[in-house]
C-alpha cells in the first residue's frame, strides 16, 4: 500500500531556531496538507495545498510559516524562528481527488508516519 | 468554522461487546465525515468514511452512521476485540476542490478488556 513518508522522525531544534520538515506524498496525490498535534490533544489543521498554491490556512499557519513543494515530489514545512509551543508531533498528508460516481469508495487523506518535534 | 464535539472522551468495554462514539457538528455545509483510529505514538489512519449523500456505511465490524439534520454522525464497532483499543477521532470537512481542511474532534480512548 502507498505511503506517505516523513523525515525526520524526531527533530530537537533550539528555541529561535529555523527547522524543516519533509514529506513525501503518494505520487498519484494531488492534495498535500500539515497537520499538527500537541501530545495527548486533538489533531489540528495548519495548511492545504493544491495546484502549486496554499488553498487554506488556519489562525495557527501563521508568518513563522511556510511551505514549499521545492521538486515536484517532495513537500516541506518551514519554521523559521521556533517557539517552545511550536512542540508536538507533525504530520504530513496527501489525499487524491473525490470520485462523484464512485459512492462507497473511501476517499480520505493518508497520512504520513509524523515528525515530532521538540523544541528546547 | 466547524466546530466538531466528540463523546465520550474514555470508553471500557468489554472483548466482544460493542462500542459507540458520537461527534456533533456546527456547519450545515460539511458533507465529508472520516474517522480515524490512532495508536499510541503513530499516525492516525482512515478507518471508515462517510459522505453526506448516504445515511449509514458499513465496513465489517465497523459502521458510520449520519444524521445530516441533526448534525451528528457515529461511529460503531461490534464484538470488539483487544487490538481496536486505540484513540479514535472523528472528523468533519466541506469538500471543495483543492480544499479540505478536516476539523477533528477531541478524540474517544477505547479500551478493550480482554
Amino acid at each position: 500500500e502507498p505511503e506517505v513518508t516523513q523525515t525526520p522522525s524526531h527533530q530537537v531544534t533550539q528555541m529561535g531556531q529555523e527547522v524543516i520538515l519533509r514529506c513525501v506524498p503518494i505520487s498519484n496525490h494531488l492534495y498535500f496538507y500539515w497537520y499538527r498535534q500537541i501530545l495527548g490533544q486533538k489533531v489540528e489543521f495548519l495548511v492545504s495545498f493544491y495546484n502549486n498554491e496554499i488553498s487554506e490556512k488556519s489562525e495557527i499557519f501563521d508568518d513563522q510559516f511556510s511551505v514549499e513543494r521545492p521538486d515536484g515530489s517532495n513537500f516541506t514545512l518551514k519554521i523559521r524562528s521556533t517557539k517552545l509551543e511550536d512542540s508536538a508531533m507533525y504530520f504530513c498528508a496527501s489525499g487524491r481527488t473525490w470520485d462523484r460516481g464512485r459512492r462507497n469508495s473511501n476517499y480520505g487523506y493518508t497520512f504520513g508516519s509524523g515528525t515530532r518535534l521538540t523544541v528546547v | 468554522g466547524e466546530n466538531v464535539e466528540q463523546h465520550p472522551s474514555t470508553l471500557s468495554v468489554q472483548e466482544g461487546d460493542s462500542a459507540v462514539i458520537k461527534c456533533t457538528y456546527s456547519d450545515s455545509a460539511s458533507n465529508y465525515f472520516p474517522w480515524y483510529k490512532q495508536e499510541l505514538g503513530k499516525r492516525p489512519q482512515l478507518i471508515i468514511d462517510i459522505r453526506s449523500n448516504v445515511g449509514e456505511k458499513k465496513d465489517q465490524r465497523i459502521a458510520v452512521t449520519l444524521n445530516k439534520t441533526a448534525k451528528h454522525f457515529s461511529l460503531h464497532i461490534t464484538e470488539t476485540q483487544p487490538e481496536d483499543s486505540a484513540v479514535y477521532f472523528c472528523a468533519a470537512s466541506i469538500w471543495v476542490p483543492g480544499r479540505r481542511a478536516l476539523t477533528f474532534g477531541s478524540g474517544t480512548r477505547l479500551q478493550v478488556q480482554p
